[in-house]
């Protein structure tokens, strides 16, 4: 099954313990994408990586790191989290760019984080 | 600053009617307007999407109306069924060559609630 996997679901750290979020698709997609899902603001860019090795800044990279080391993973790295970076992270991959009409963006089903 | 508006931010519609969501924006530059469906628990899913040399597209109940010369566009959901309770998002990508390609703006979402 297509897929864009996320782990783990629910994470709960304190404050300054680094943490990785895994993310991994088996399609095969050239692009991924970090995003972060908060009340009252929508979906907001973290980072993204047109293709392997290639990672660029969204709209809030602050706080956050990415690698691209092989296609299919795309891990979200929190070096010292703080409460402010308790969030609905989402991970997602398209098959080139952020979506076209016959090539959307799928989305992984979320880890919701939250640091004391 | 927000590149796309959305509004409202809650919808509640009565089963059978028509649900309505708009969005705006400002950067002539977008070239692809997508929008999500996301149910809770679950990611975000590429609901329809249009291109702007097109005005209307049609898929089933739901329909995208898009005003280039307004800078706006909407989502009309006919015959509105419980099934469709969920948060939808409209969204914006910009270009066609480099990493404008990797960016898609989301609208900050509508908490849609169709009663029975």
């Amino acid at each position: 099954e297509a897929q864009v996997t996320q782990n783990p679901r629910y994470l709960i750290t304190v404050t300054g313990k680094k943490l990785t979020v895994t993310c991994s698709q088996n399609m095969n997609h050239e692009y991924m994408s970090w995003y972060r899902q908060d009340p009252g603001l929508g979906l907001r860019q973290i980072y993204y990586s047109m293709n392997v090795e290639v990672t660029d800044k969204g709209d809030v990279p602050e706080g956050y790191k990415v690698s691209r080391k092989e296609k299919r993973n795309f891990p979200l790295i929190l070096e010292s989290p703080s409460p402010n970076q308790t969030s609905l992270y989402f991970c997602a991959s398209s098959l080139s760019g952020a979506g076209r009409v016959n090539s959307p963006l799928h989305f992984g089903n979320g880890t919701r984080l939250t640091v004391t | 600053q927000q590149q796309v508006k959305q509004s409202p931010q809650s919808l509640i519609v009565q089963k059978g009617g028509i649900s309505i969501i708009n969005c705006a924006y400002e950067n002539t530059a977008f070239d692809y307007f997508p929008w999500y469906q996301q149910f809770p628990g679950k990611g975000p899913a590429l609901l329809i999407a249009i291109r702007p040399d097109v005005s209307e597209k049609k898929e089933g109940r739901f329909t995208i109306s898009f005003n280039k010369s307004a800078k706006q566009f909407s989502l009309h959901i006919m015959d509105s069924q419980p099934g469709d309770s969920a948060t939808y998002f409209c969204a914006a990508r910009a270009g066609n060559r480099g990493s404008t390609l990797g960016r898609l703006y989301f609208g900050r979402g509508t908490q849609l609630t169709v009663w029975p």
